[in-house]
């Protein structure tokens, strides 16, 4: 079955620690998105792709990293500048990143703090 | 700047009667709307969404919402509530041509009595 694949469902993080998330789709989409979400506000974007080896900030992308080596994976790393990581990170794509397309999502990812 | 209101975070309804949520957006230009829904520890998945062919748009599982400019609303109906409506639901919209770049608004979780 084609989707996206979140890893882990749970991680945790030490101060001054650096994390990565992992995300991988097989539906063959050009564009990918890292969503962050707390309790009573929604989703903010983080980062986004619209094709390999390009990437773009999004409203919150201070203390986040991303790359996109593979057309198929987007990691998004949380370093030790993000002073308030714990939340729930989804991993989204849609075919080309047109404004009205479907977004397709992971089941997430949630982060805490050890 | 667009924005995305949602009228009440939380929203409890008997099993059979009609679901209203309420959303609300700010925006001096034609908007792309949407309605997600999420489920217990998972990703978020597309209702329906609005892209000017018409006001009153049919998504899934019986849900509908009907844009209307001169109130700057989206409200999603569903006409009779089932158990497994209950999920939070999620407004979004999207000004920017050429990117996907969703502003949500801050969810209505949905509970359904017996």
């Amino acid at each position: 079955d084609g989707g996206i694949t979140q890893s882990p469902k749970y991680l945790f993080r030490k101060e001054g620690q650096n994390v990565t998330l992992s995300c991988e789709q097989n539906l063959n989409h050009d564009a990918m998105y890292w969503y962050r979400q707390d309790p009573g506000q929604g989703l903010r974007l983080i980062y986004y792709s619209q094709i390999v080896n390009d990437f773009q900030k999004g409203d919150i992308a201070e203390g986040y990293s991303v790359s996109r080596e593979k057309k198929e994976s987007f990691p998004l790393t949380v370093t030790s500048a993000q002073k308030n990581p714990t939340a729930f990170y989804l991993c989204a794509s849609s075919i080309y990143g047109g404004t009205n397309e479907k977004l397709f999502f992971g089941s997430g990812t949630q982060l805490s703090v050890l | 700047a667009q924005s995305v209101t949602q009228l009440g975070s939380h929203v409890s309804v008997s099993e059979g009667a009609l679901v209203l949520l309420r959303c609300n957006y700010s925006s001096s230009v034609p908007p792309y709307l949407f309605w997600y829904v999420q489920y217990p520890n998972q990703g978020l998945q597309l209702l329906l969404k609005y892209t000017s062919a018409a006001t009153l748009v049919k998504g899934i599982n019986g849900f509908e919402a009907e844009f209307k400019k001169s109130e700057t609303s989206f409200h999603l109906t569903k006409p009779s509530a089932h158990m497994s409506d209950a999920a939070e639901y999620f407004c979004a919209v999207n000004l920017i041509q050429g990117a996907q770049k969703l502003v949500f608004g801050q969810g209505t979780r949905l509970t359904i009595n017996p």
